[in-house]
C-alpha cells in the first residue's frame, strides 16, 4: 500500500518560518513534489526533489532525505498570500508518471 | 490563456443523470489525468492517459469511465451520477520534466 502523512493543520505568524514535515512509505519512489493549493483553486508546483538534500528557491526550500522517507518544505518570511494548504506528492514511477498524493497541510498565517 | 481548462467549472445535477467533464490542454503533453478532491481525502487518481490508445484506471476508477478525443482532449463521464460522487474534479497534464499542471478544477454537486 501507499502511505503519505503530513499534518492537517498548522498555524504561524506573518515574517516567521513554519516548516511541513512529511513522511512516506510507497511501493515505488522517483521523487517528491510539493504543491500549493489555495482554497477552491488548483494546485500549483513548488518543488520536486530527486536526490537527498535541500533545495532552496527564494523564500521555499525543501528537504528530502530517501532512506528516512522524510521531507519538509520549509516557508521563510512568511506572508499572508502563503495561507494555503500544502499538498506533499511522492512520484512513484518514470514509467507512469503517477502521483501519489498526501491529504494536505493547512496553513493559516496571522498578522 | 490558461493551458488546461475545463468545462463546466460549476455543475449540479440529480441522482441517476449522465455528466461528462471536459479537460483540454494546449501544453502539447501527452500525459493526462483525472483526480477527484474530498475534504481530508487529498487528491484521489481516477484514470490517467500516456496518448490517445493507452488509458489506465487510477485507484478510484468505479463509477466512471473517460474517453480521449485527442492528444488535447480528455472527458471524464460518471454515467449514473451519485451524491457520494460530489467532489471538486482536476484534471492534470504532464510532459517530460514530470510536473503536473492542473487546471482550474470543476465543482461537482449531486443531489
Amino acid at each position: 500500500g501507499q502511505n503519505i502523512d503530513q499534518p492537517t493543520e498548522m498555524t504561524a505568524t506573518e515574517g516567521a518560518i513554519v516548516q511541513i514535515n512529511c513522511t512516506y512509505q510507497t511501493s515505488g519512489f522517483n521523487g517528491l513534489f510539493w504543491y500549493q493549493q489555495h482554497a477552491g483553486e488548483a494546485p500549483t508546483f513548488l518543488s520536486y526533489n530527486v536526490l537527498d538534500g535541500l533545495e532552496e528557491k527564494g523564500r521555499f526550500s525543501s528537504f528530502l532525505s530517501r532512506s528516512k522517507g522524510y521531507s519538509y518544505l520549509l516557508l521563510k518570511e512568511l506572508q499572508m498570500k502563503d495561507s494555503a494548504s500544502y499538498l506533499c506528492a511522492v512520484f512513484l514511477s518514470y514509467n507512469t508518471d503517477k502521483l501519489i498524493f498526501g491529504t494536505g497541510t493547512r496553513l493559516q498565517v496571522f498578522p | 490563456d490558461a493551458d488546461v481548462t475545463q468545462t463546466p467549472r460549476n455543475r449540479i445535477t440529480k441522482t441517476g443523470k449522465r455528466i461528462m467533464l471536459e479537460c483540454s490542454q494546449t501544453k502539447g503533453h501527452d500525459r493526462m489525468y483525472w483526480y477527484r478532491q474530498d475534504p481530508g481525502l487529498g487528491l484521489r487518481l481516477i484514470y490517467y492517459s500516456f496518448d490517445v490508445k493507452d488509458i489506465n484506471k487510477g485507484e478510484i476508477s468505479d463509477g466512471y469511465s473517460v474517453s480521449r478525443q485527442a492528444q488535447a482532449k480528455f472527458s471524464l463521464s460518471l454515467e449514473s451520477a451519485i451524491p457520494n460522487q460530489t467532489a471538486l474534479y482536476f484534471c492534470a497534464t504532464s510532459g517530460t520534466d514530470y510536473e503536473q499542471y492542473f487546471g482550474p478544477g470543476t465543482r461537482l454537486t449531486v443531489t
